[in-house]
């Protein structure tokens, strides 16, 4: 079964420095999506990304952040000075449809990148 | 008031018994409504979507009520690897059709 996969599993650094967190979406997939998890706390979203641009994006989705599909294969979320408070696990998803349709199409999530901010 | 909100539990289940469990949701433009697993520290994974009829997918039952904005799981025969956080998961309607609220998830432990 196709998969999102997202790399690194882990990554470690240190407060104000730039992350680039990669994602490979499933293959035949149209809608991409990045969402996090603080520790203990429930999934949020973040952004929404179709047709080479951002669809929607949340309040946490500040100037600090920014995403990109540089390839027709890669989708990637930089933050540019990374807080303290940033520190979580960040799901990139992809779907092949919206949810708006009949048999909407699910999304599926990648296995999560682990970003520690000290 | 929360978007979407879940009784956290847990709810401790004896292997074979049944458990069941709701969700509310407060905005009455949501469209489409789904149970996520996740077990920990893991991604979320589609259970299955919920629509107006009520479906099944073999031990699981999902039920939706518009009327009082709700939706709920129901697992029969539960087995031990059953044990997960079920989350509940509501778009925000055909608007907004990528952002999706998640509830904070209800813990489902099976014992032996």
């Amino acid at each position: 079964e196709p998969e999102v996969t997202q790399t690194p599993s882990h990554q470690v650094t240190q407060m104000g420095q730039e992350v680039i967190l990669r994602c490979v979406p499933i293959s035949n997939h149209l809608y991409f999506y990045w969402y996090r998890q603080i520790l203990g706390q429930k999934v949020e979203f973040l952004v929404s990304f179709y047709n080479n641009e951002i669809s929607e994006k949340s309040e946490i989705f500040d100037d600090q952040f920014s995403v990109e599909r540089p390839d027709g294969s890669n989708f990637t979320l930089k933050i540019r000075s990374t807080k303290l408070e940033d520190s979580a696990m960040y799901f990139c998803a992809s779907s092949r449809g919206t949810w708006v349709q009949p048999n909407n199409s699910p999304l599926h999530f990648g296995n999560g990148t682990r970003l520690t901010v000290t | 008031r929360k978007e979407v909100e879940q009784d956290p539990g847990p709810f401790n289940v004896p292997e074979g018994a049944t458990v069941a469990f709701n969700c509310t949701y407060s905005n009455s433009a949501s469209q489409s409504f789904f149970w996520y697993r996740q077990d920990c520290r893991k991604e979320p994974k589609l259970l299955m979507s919920v629509y107006s009829s009520g479906n099944e997918d073999g031990r699981f039952t999902a039920q939706l009520n518009r009327a009082s904005q709700y939706i709920s799981l129901l697992i029969r025969d539960s087995k031990l690897s059953d044990s997960a956080t079920y989350l509940c998961v509501v778009n925000r309607g055909a608007d907004s059709w990528g952002k999706l609220q998640f509830g904070a998830g209800t813990q489902v432990v099976v014992t032996p």
